[in-house]
């Protein structure tokens, strides 16, 4: 059981747009900021979104990230076929540790 | 290029104990964190804790203590995560990645570096 909590799935058409949720507590995001990772399949996390709203260098503006209270949202939009991966949101938590979500798996139709 | 590089793939009896390495390159080792991820076979993604490699200083998951040790060789600029008393559970891909510590509306602790995992299988 994820202290975060992710929808298990998403998709989406090419082109479309696509969002994922994430919902954690007053602990967490409530009071931290929250970073996203991408995982293609059989690779490592990669870094997408980091301080709630931040691309980091190479990562396309389709991406976004928001956040509200205590849950965020990831958001892509003119989905592609390599957006097709695995997307988890994480957050530091008061409780000293990083906490995940359970991953939202991301199939594109 | 910036990169991690980990050891290579663990074969472990339950109760036996391994040691992961993660060797840093084209940056400063000593100037970031380095944690520990791990991921069990179609599941998600699970902090261990931490390591400054410049200090030693380390913080493990409450569910890691006393049987995690995060330690360094700056010299070659290499961290290391060892388990211990493994048992099937352990079964999993581990990930070292470096942190980034950002303090302002809130606290930020992010990975912007990872490596490509070791796959660790604790089997009889």
């Amino acid at each position: 059981q994820s202290v975060l909590t992710q929808p298990p799935s998403a998709s989406g058409t090419p082109g479309q747009r696509v969002t994922i949720s994430c919902s954690g507590s007053s602990s967490n995001i409530g009071s931290n900021t929250v970073n996203w990772y991408q995982q293609l399949p059989g690779t490592a996390p990669k870094l997408l979104i980091y301080s709630n709203n931040q691309r980091p260098s190479g990562v396309p503006d389709r991406f976004s990230g928001s956040k509200s209270g205590t849950s965020a949202s990831l958001a892509i939009s003119g989905l592609q076929s390599e957006d097709e991966a695995d997307y988890y949101c994480a957050a530091w938590d008061d409780s000293l540790h990083v906490v995940f979500g359970g991953g939202t798996k991301l199939t594109v139709l | 290029q910036v990169q991690l590089v980990q050891s290579g793939a663990e074969v472990k009896k339950p109760g036996a104990s391994v040691k992961v390495s993660c060797k840093a390159s084209g940056y400063t080792f000593t100037s970031y964190d380095i944690n520990w991820v791990r991921q069990a076979t179609g599941q998600g993604l699970e902090w261990m804790g931490w390591m400054n490699p410049n200090s030693g200083n380390t913080g493990y998951a409450q569910k890691f203590q006393g049987r995690v040790t995060m330690t360094r060789n700056t010299s070659i600029s290499t961290a290391y995560m060892e388990l211990s008393s493994l048992r099937s559970e352990d079964t999993a891909v581990y990930y070292c990645a470096r942190g980034r510590v950002v303090v302002g509306t809130g606290f930020n602790w992010y990975f912007d570096l990872w490596g490509r995992g070791t796959l660790v299988t604790v089997s009889s």
